[in-house]
């Protein structure tokens, strides 16, 4: 079945630590993004790549960073984690930006 | 830069009453606009979209029309059943901003919808 998958699905990890959460998708989408969701605050870009080799910053990218080697494969890092990174973070993808697909989400917790 | 404003939450209803949640914009150019909803411990669907000025999304009894002179996006229902609580998400996306953020979804906060029997 077509579409992206992400993981870990959840985890709890301690503040200072360094995680990668990772996102493949299988469509052959060009543009791809990492949303994280807050209460109260909706869906806010942290990182984006319009195609295979360039990334760019959203909204909130500090303290995350990106890569896209190839199409299927956009990872988001955690270089040192804290405790404001606590969130529900979601993979997208695009091909001509009229429909969007969304991962299921990771579900972080930092301690 | 673009922008979208829901109308507060929650909003609580009874099974079978009339849904109206309020979604207004700001965009550079001639956006695309989503409603998109998130059941409890899912992912986000979309609901229904509309590309261009006075089309109207519908879906699952759920209807929006996109209103350039009023920068708008509602959604409605005529008669909503307890299934429909959910989270519901207003967004936009702009195909050409620049090149620098090509089709990047805008979201709104978000309202969080109950309806009980």
């Amino acid at each position: 079945i077509a579409g992206i998958t992400q993981a870990p699905t959840s985890q709890i990890l301690a503040a200072g630590r360094r995680m990668t959460l990772r996102c493949t998708q299988d469509m052959r989408h060009n543009a791809m993004y990492w949303y994280r969701q807050d209460l109260g605050l909706g869906l806010r870009l942290i990182h984006y790549s319009n195609t295979a080799g360039t990334t760019g910053k959203g909204e909130v990218p500090d303290g995350y960073s990106v890569s896209r080697a190839n199409t299927d494969d956009f990872p988001l890092t955690l270089a040192s984690a804290v405790p404001s990174q606590t969130s529900v973070y979601f993979c997208a993808s695009t091909d001509r930006g009229y429909g969007y697909t969304f991962g299921s989400g990771t579900r972080l917790t930092v301690v | 830069g673009d922008s979208v404003t829901q109308m507060e939450g929650p909003v609580t209803l009874s099974e079978e009453a009339f849904l109206t949640i309020n979604c207004t914009y700001t965009a550079t150019g001639y956006p695309s606009l989503f409603w998109y909803v998130q059941y409890p411990g899912e992912g986000l669907q979309l609901l229904l979209k509309a590309t261009k000025a006075d089309d109207k999304g519908s879906n699952k009894g759920f209807e929006a029309t996109y209103r350039k002179e009023t920068t708008s996006f509602h959604l409605e229902k005529g008669s909503v059943q307890v299934s429909d609580s959910a989270v519901y998400f207003c967004a936009l996306s702009e195909i050409n901003a620049g090149g620098t953020s090509y089709g990047k979804l805008t979201f709104g906060q978000g309202t969080i919808l109950t309806v009980h029997p």
